[in-house]
């Protein structure tokens, strides 16, 4: 059964600190890992990651994927109260179906 | 404002109601899908519209009828529903591109049914 993990589910940090979200997967055909930010409704997209090894960076978020070891990682630097969200990993497989993670609740404190 | 948009936005229905959730995109993407998410659990995968053709999750109860007229259009038709289907139904919308292309799907703010 495909599956993705995600850990930790709960994590709470300081204004300033640097966080690392993690995700591992087992699914049948590959085709694209995704990253989303949940706040109070739905999701919003913030990576899309297909290779492995290349980076993505969007201001202090940064994300890298692992397609020989299936997990994907996404680092937040100086983290501020309003990266407080749910950060869901999703697997996107070839024919359209899509299997997210359960989410990793950050909370930022001030 | 995502290009997602979705109405209702809140629902209240008892068990004995026949009611449909609208979602329609202006993307133009070609692919659609309906999502619930319950509390506590990951996203779940009801149903996919890829070029108006339809691809399901099979534990989906039959009481979800899913609609799909067009491509910028998608309904989630609702019949003899139970408390536990109580949740946020997300719709959304991405460009399925040719095998090997990248894709991404847009969210719209989701409807929150509550049943009674």
């Amino acid at each position: 059964e495909d599956k993705v993990v995600q850990s930790p589910l709960s994590l709470v940090v300081h204004e300033g600190d640097t966080v690392t979200l993690n995700c591992s997967y087992e699914v049948t055909n590959f085709r694209s890992l995704l990253w989303y930010k949940q706040e109070k409704k739905a999701p919003t997209f913030l990576f899309m990651l297909t290779s492995s090894g290349i980076e993505k960076k969007s201001g202090r978020l940064s994300s890298i994927l692992d397609k020989k070891e299936l997990f994907s990682i996404l680092n937040i630097t100086a983290t501020q109260t309003g990266d407080s969200a749910v950060y869901l990993c999703a697997v996107g497989e070839y024919g359209q179906n899509f299997v997210f993670g359960p989410g990793t609740r950050l909370s930022v404190l001030p | 404002e995502t290009g997602v948009t979705q109405t209702p936005r809140h629902l209240v229905m008892g068990m004995t109601n026949k009611k449909s959730l609208k979602c329609e995109q202006h993307l133009g993407h070609n692919a659609m899908y309906w999502y619930k998410q319950s509390a506590k659990k990951p996203l779940e995968l009801m149903f996919v519209y890829s070029l108006e053709e339809r691809v399901e999750n099979n534990s989906v109860p039959s009481r979800f009828s899913p609609e799909c007229p067009n491509s910028s259009h998608l309904f989630l038709h609702l019949h003899t529903l139970q408390p536990e289907d109580s949740a946020l139904y997300l719709c959304a919308s991405s460009q399925d591109r040719s095998l090997g292309d990248s894709y991404e799907q847009y969210f719209g703010p989701g409807t929150r049914l509550t049943v009674t």
